[in-house]
C-alpha cells in the first residue's frame, strides 16, 4: 500500500512569513495530491489538489509542487496569517485509486 | 450547499457496548468513505461504498466492525463489543464518485470514547 511521510512535525513561523511542509510518497502509480488543512474539533477541509500532469498549482496564498521523479510533493504558504494555525495534512492514493493515504501531519502555529 | 455531516458529534460508551455512528454525505455523491483518526495521527481508511454496496472494507480492524448503506445515501459505522483502543474520531468522506480524480470532503466526525 502507500506510504506517506510527512515533514515536519510542527512548524511555528512569524506572521507575515512563509511555510513549507513536505511529503514523500512509495508508490509510483499514484497520481492524486490533495492537502487538508484541520482545525480542532473539525474534519480535514481540502485546501488544494494537484495531479501528476502538472508541477505546480497555485490558489492566492497556498501552492503545492509536485516532484514525480523523487515521489515527493510541498505545500507553500506565503504572507502567513494567525487563521492559517491549523494541522495540515497531506495524502496520496492507494494504487492511485480511491482510499487515502494520509501523512502523519503538521501542526503550524502563526506567532502573531 | 450542505457538506456532509456526523451524528452524535460525541458518544461516550462503556467497554462491551454496542455504539453506531452516522453519516449524512452530500447530496449527489454516489462514493462514501468511513475513516478513523487516532489522537496525533492522520486518518486511516476503514471502508468505502460506491452506491449501496461496501466496494472495500479491507481498513475495517476485526469483526466488530460494520457498515452499511442500505439506499445508498445515509451511513451507519456500528462497532459490537466496544473497546478502549476504539477510541478515537471516526470520519466519514464523500465525493462525487469512487476514483482518485474525485475530491473527498470530511464531515466534522463523530468522537468516541469508550471508557
Amino acid at each position: 500500500g502507500e506510504n506517506v511521510e510527512q515533514h515536519p512535525s510542527t512548524l511555528s513561523v512569524q506572521e507575515g512569513d512563509s511555510a513549507v511542509i513536505k511529503c514523500t510518497y512509495s508508490d509510483s502509480a499514484s497520481n492524486y495530491f490533495p492537502w487538508y488543512k484541520q482545525e480542532l474539533g473539525k474534519g480535514p477541509q481540502l485546501i488544494i489538489d494537484i495531479r501528476s500532469n502538472v508541477g505546480e498549482k497555485k490558489d492566492q496564498r497556498i501552492a503545492v509542487t509536485l516532484n514525480k521523479t523523487a515521489k515527493h510533493f510541498s505545500l507553500h504558504i506565503t504572507e502567513t496569517q494567525p487563521e492559517d494555525s491549523a494541522v495540515y495534512f497531506c495524502a496520496a492514493p492507494f494504487s492511485n485509486d480511491y482510499k487515502l493515504s494520509f501523512g502523519a501531519g503538521t501542526t503550524v502555529t502563526v506567532r502573531a | 450547499g450542505a457538506g456532509v455531516s456526523q451524528t452524535p458529534s460525541n458518544k461516550v460508551t462503556e467497554k462491551g457496548k454496542y455504539v453506531e455512528l452516522r453519516c449524512d454525505p452530500i447530496s449527489g455523491h454516489t462514493a462514501l468513505y468511513w475513516y478513523r483518526q487516532s489522537l496525533g495521527q492522520g486518518p486511516e481508511f476503514l471502508i468505502y461504498f460506491q452506491g449501496t454496496g461496501a466496494a472495500d472494507d479491507s481498513g475495517l480492524p476485526n469483526d466488530r466492525f460494520f457498515a452499511v448503506r442500505p439506499e445508498g445515501s445515509v451511513s451507519t459505522l456500528k462497532i459490537q463489543r466496544t473497546e478502549r483502543g476504539d477510541s478515537a474520531v471516526y470520519l466519514c468522506a464523500s465525493s462525487l464518485a469512487g476514483g482518485a480524480e474525485y475530491e473527498q470532503y470530511f464531515g466534522p466526525g463523530t468522537r468516541l470514547t469508550v471508557t
